[in-house]
């Protein structure tokens, strides 16, 4: 079974600071993949970035990096110059391995990110 | 926008009320999928269609629940004899098959809030 921990209930950062969010994972399959989702108070979950388990480069996307260590089963999101907008709750998770045809995704329990100006 | 959009955003209901909610997910999307989400939890998978058929459904989708995609679509995701346990956000989500780069990202609507009485 795949199963997803965000140690952190919530992260404080300063305006235009970088802040790092942990996800850890556990999953016994060679192959699988890693998202980080982004959810407002509106409640969209929001796509931010994707690692795939063979990818040898940590993704990036703008302001959003993944800290990909393959051997310590971690896939920390590293927020660069936040924003007021930042705000919200984030979310580590992974793509069904089992060949990942069905793509349906395990959830952490998220972490609230608040940015202070 | 044509993002995924889920109807009614709030329901409130009395314990033992049938409720329904529907999703339109983008239009050329043929994989479709339903979350639900408890407060201080991330969303847990429900069931998910291909097209018409549905593929898989979870162990938390209880006989109460029934989900249809009857040409499909768009979705509905029918409680009965609602619960108070039942009361949780209800998130549709949607992705193509097949494209370029198949990372299993989810587009997500705004989920459907559900208070149960």
């Amino acid at each position: 079974a795949q199963k997803i921990t965000q140690t952190q209930p919530g992260m404080f950062v300063q305006e235009k600071e970088a802040v790092t969010l942990d996800c850890t994972y556990d999953t016994s399959d060679q192959s699988y993949g890693l998202f980080w989702y982004k959810q407002p108070s509106s409640g969209e979950m929001i796509f931010l970035i994707y690692q795939g388990s063979y990818d040898e480069q940590n993704a990036t996307e703008g302001r959003y990096s993944l800290n990909f260590q393959k051997a310590r089963k971690s896939a920390n999101l590293v927020i660069s110059a936040s924003q007021l907008g930042d705000s919200a709750m984030y979310f580590c998770a992974m793509r069904d391995g089992s060949g990942g045809s069905n793509y349906k995704l395990t959830f952490g329990k998220g972490t609230l990110l608040t940015v202070n100006p | 926008d044509t993002g995924v959009s889920q109807n009614p955003r709030h329901k409130i209901t009395k314990r033992g009320q049938n409720v329904t909610f529907r999703c339109d997910p983008i239009s050329e999307h043929n994989r479709l999928y339903w979350y639900r989400q408890t407060l201080g939890q991330g969303p847990e998978f429900l069931t998910y269609f291909q097209n018409e058929a549905q593929l898989e459904k979870s162990r938390l989708l209880s006989d109460r629940f029934s989900a249809e995609r009857p040409k499909g679509s768009f979705s509905t995701l029918e409680i009965q004899r609602t619960e108070q346990g039942d009361s949780a956000m209800y998130l549709c989500a949607s992705k193509r098959l097949a494209g370029k780069q198949n990372t299993g990202e989810l587009f997500f609507g705004e989920g459907s809030r559900l208070t149960v009485l």
